[in-house]
């Protein structure tokens, strides 16, 4: 999981209510990710950063909204408007060798 | 939209069988990555291939790439039971800062 942290590992939610979901990095990689994973599926991208105070929408940004003040810091909200949200989310980073490096996830659940 | 797309969705083999597991995708990249996430885990990265190569090994993974075919097959040689997970390939597309993932193998190692 190297130098990146996401909490908390699991997260329940109500519905309407908006939850905040961590990820911090130590890598000093420019670039961050949010993927969303469900059960047997591959990862869809919700939204990236290449630098800080810029981000842009991925195939699924519709009920989601993501902050880049600092460069260690990407956090994702999960909002109301989120019809589905029960899924595993991750966060990575991308080198200039275009690997990316993965967090160990949070899993959310809806109530 | 997800890029790659691997075949076959689901793989059981015996300890010390080869495993092959194929991508296909879509696009022009500029390389085409192999992550492994074990259950309920962030993804770790493998390998990466580049537009310009065709075969890349890295202990027991040979990765091909036929650009032509807009494929590639990832083989573990000598299966262990640690090796049963998810594996994912990723492309890195022309003109674009996005990774593109596909819905994934899941192989199982039986001792």
């Amino acid at each position: 999981d190297g130098g990146i942290t996401q909490s908390p590992k699991y997260l329940f939610r109500k519905e309407g209510q908006n939850v905040t979901l961590s990820c911090e990095q130590n890598l000093n990689h420019d670039a961050m990710y949010w993927y969303r994973q469900d059960p047997g599926q591959g990862l869809r991208l919700i939204y990236y950063s290449q630098i800080v105070n810029d981000f842009q929408k991925g195939d699924i940004a519709e009920g989601y909204s993501v902050s880049r003040e600092k460069k260690e810091s990407f956090p994702l909200t999960v909002t109301s408007a989120q019809k589905n949200p029960t899924a595993f989310y991750l966060c990575a980073t991308r080198t200039g060798r275009n690997e990316q490096f993965f967090g160990p996830g949070t899993r959310l659940t809806v109530l | 939209s997800q890029q790659g797309e691997e075949d076959p969705q689901a793989l059981s083999i015996q300890e010390g069988e080869n495993a092959t597991m194929n991508c296909s995708y879509k696009t022009s990249i500029n390389n085409l990555q192999w992550y492994r996430q074990n259950s309920g885990r962030g993804l770790v990265h493998l390998i990466l291939i580049r537009s310009n190569e065709r075969e890349k090994h890295s202990g027991r993974l040979r990765v091909t790439l036929d650009t032509s075919k807009k494929s590639s097959s990832l083989l573990i040689t000598a299966s262990r039971a640690a090796d049963t997970a998810s594996y994912f390939c990723a492309t890195d597309e022309y003109n674009n800062n996005d990774m593109r993932f596909g819905a994934g193998t899941r192989l199982t190692v039986k001792p």
